[in-house]
């Protein structure tokens, strides 16, 4: 069965950091490209980073380049998201998703990021 | 990159067919054939409902079908049932290596 269990999330003043994580389990986690989605209370959903298999590309939604990070650890089939320089907007729950085609087919439960003084 | 448009809400009674529209702009719906539509239900997480214009994922009801045309992918339900009812979003690649989303469709069953 596919699992993937985001972990990380809490309340962070503006201006902090966070890493969250994204454990997966079920499928071969090094032979697939990996997503970031966010979506804010009561608002749809909003892409905020992709990686591909090998870790080597990765792309960034505008709102967040240059403060948020991706990366993986196909050994530990893990998947992370370091954010940095945290804002209000950024509020939100964060999902990671399995890309299937130009899709997305798996998606953990999500973990909550609070971004408030 | 600019969301999506879509329809804040569509209804239709049961065992009707409705359609959803997504429209965008040469640089995401018409300049790829990379469009998606997901269903979400309150307190879930979003479920894939088609890939790449057309595509069903395995275990998806063919009662879902989605289709493009210039800068419009659609996603047409039909056999409305109850259990349709949920918000409904459409994405797109786009020429910046990105995703977008839509607005947004509030499915309602009458």
């Amino acid at each position: 069965e596919v699992q993937l269990v985001e972990s990380g999330g809490g309340l962070v003043q503006p201006g902090g950091s966070l890493r969250l994580s994204c454990a997966v389990s079920g499928f071969t986690f090094s032979s697939y490209e990996m997503n970031w989605v966010r979506q804010a209370p009561g608002k749809g959903p909003e892409w905020v980073s992709y990686i591909s298999s090998s870790g080597h590309t990765t792309y960034y939604a505008d709102s967040v380049k240059g403060r948020f990070t991706i990366s993986r650890d196909n050994a530990k089939k893990s998947l992370f998201l370091q954010m940095n320089s945290l804002r209000a907007e950024d509020t939100a729950l964060y999902y990671c998703a399995r890309e299937f085609f130009s899709g997305w087919d798996y998606w953990g439960q999500g973990t909550l990021v609070t971004v408030s003084s | 990159q600019s969301a999506l448009t879509q329809p804040a809400s569509v209804s239709g009674s049961p065992g009707q067919s409705i359609t959803i529209s997504c429209t965008g702009a040469t640089s995401d719906i018409s300049g790829y054939n990379y469009v998606s539509w997901y269903q979400q239900h309150p307190g879930k997480a979003p479920k894939l409902m088609i890939y790449d214009v057309t595509n069903r994922p395995s275990g998806v009801s063919n009662r879902f079908s989605g289709s493009k045309s210039g800068y419009t992918a659609s996603l047409t339900i039909s056999g409305l049932q109850a259990e349709d009812e949920a918000d409904y979003y459409c994405t797109s690649f786009t020429g910046s290596s990105t995703y977008v989303f839509g607005t947004g469709t509030k499915v309602t069953v009458l």
